[in-house]
């Protein structure tokens, strides 16, 4: 059955460094999505991506935040300078067509810890 | 906007027994959709059912159902059967019809724990 991956499962970082996350979307799905958990709290849209474009992002997806659909296959989120309160489990997500009657699969996540 | 609420403390269930996770929401939109996703300890979300807004019956989906009561604006998860598979915490989420590209609203989640 086909899924959505990503990589690393655990990245370890310094606060103000760069960190690329990684998602592969399910190969036929048009619609992308990041969110976020920190330890204990609820999930959190951050951003959703169509047409090689961003549809709407959250408050929390500020400058310092950027996607990108590389090539045909990757879809990345970019923490151009982390800080300490980026520590959470970052969760992609990918919907075929008309998410609104579609579920959206999650990749297995991303756990980010910011030192 | 969309609000998802989820205000059970943690829930307990004896194992083969039913369990019913509560979940109310808020929206102004005319038509929604209501989702429950499970996340056990290994921290992935795994999605279990959905629920239209205009769908004249409750879903169901193996030992998952959804009560859903639209005027109450409830959406409930009942398990049948609990499993020991079935501890992890339970979020219930809604995505309302404001465009193709509609996001996920999740509430603050459940913690059930399946006792043998």
């Amino acid at each position: 059955e086909p899924e959505v991956t990503q990589t690393p499962s655990h990245q370890v970082t310094q606060m103000g460094q760069e960190v690329i996350l990684r998602c592969v979307p399910i190969s036929n799905h048009l619609y992308f999505y990041w969110y976020r958990q920190i330890l204990g709290q609820k999930v959190e849209f951050l951003v959703s991506f169509y047409n090689n474009e961003i549809s709407e992002k959250s408050e929390i997806f500020d400058d310092q935040f950027s996607v990108e659909r590389p090539d045909g296959s990757n879809f990345t989120l970019k923490i151009r300078s982390t800080k300490l309160e980026d520590s959470a489990m970052y969760f992609c997500a990918s919907s075929e067509r008309e998410p609104l009657y579609n579920e959206q699969f999650f990749g297995p996540g991303t756990r980010l810890t910011v030192l | 906007a969309q609000k998802i609420t989820q205000t059970q403390p943690g829930m307990f269930v004896q194992e083969k027994e039913a369990v019913t996770l509560d979940c109310t929401y808020d929206t102004s939109d005319p038509s929604y959709g209501l989702f429950w996703y499970k996340q056990p300890s290994s921290g992935e979300m795994i999605f279990l059912i959905y629920q239209g807004s205009y769908d004249q019956q409750n879903a169901t989906e193996g030992r998952y159902s959804l009560n859903f009561q639209k005027a109450r604006k409830s959406a409930n998860l009942v398990i049948s059967a609990s499993q020991l598979g079935d501890s992890a915490m339970y979020f219930c989420a809604m995505r309302g019809y404001t465009g193709a590209n509609s996001k996920l609203t999740f509430g603050k989640g459940i913690t059930l724990s399946v006792r043998p």
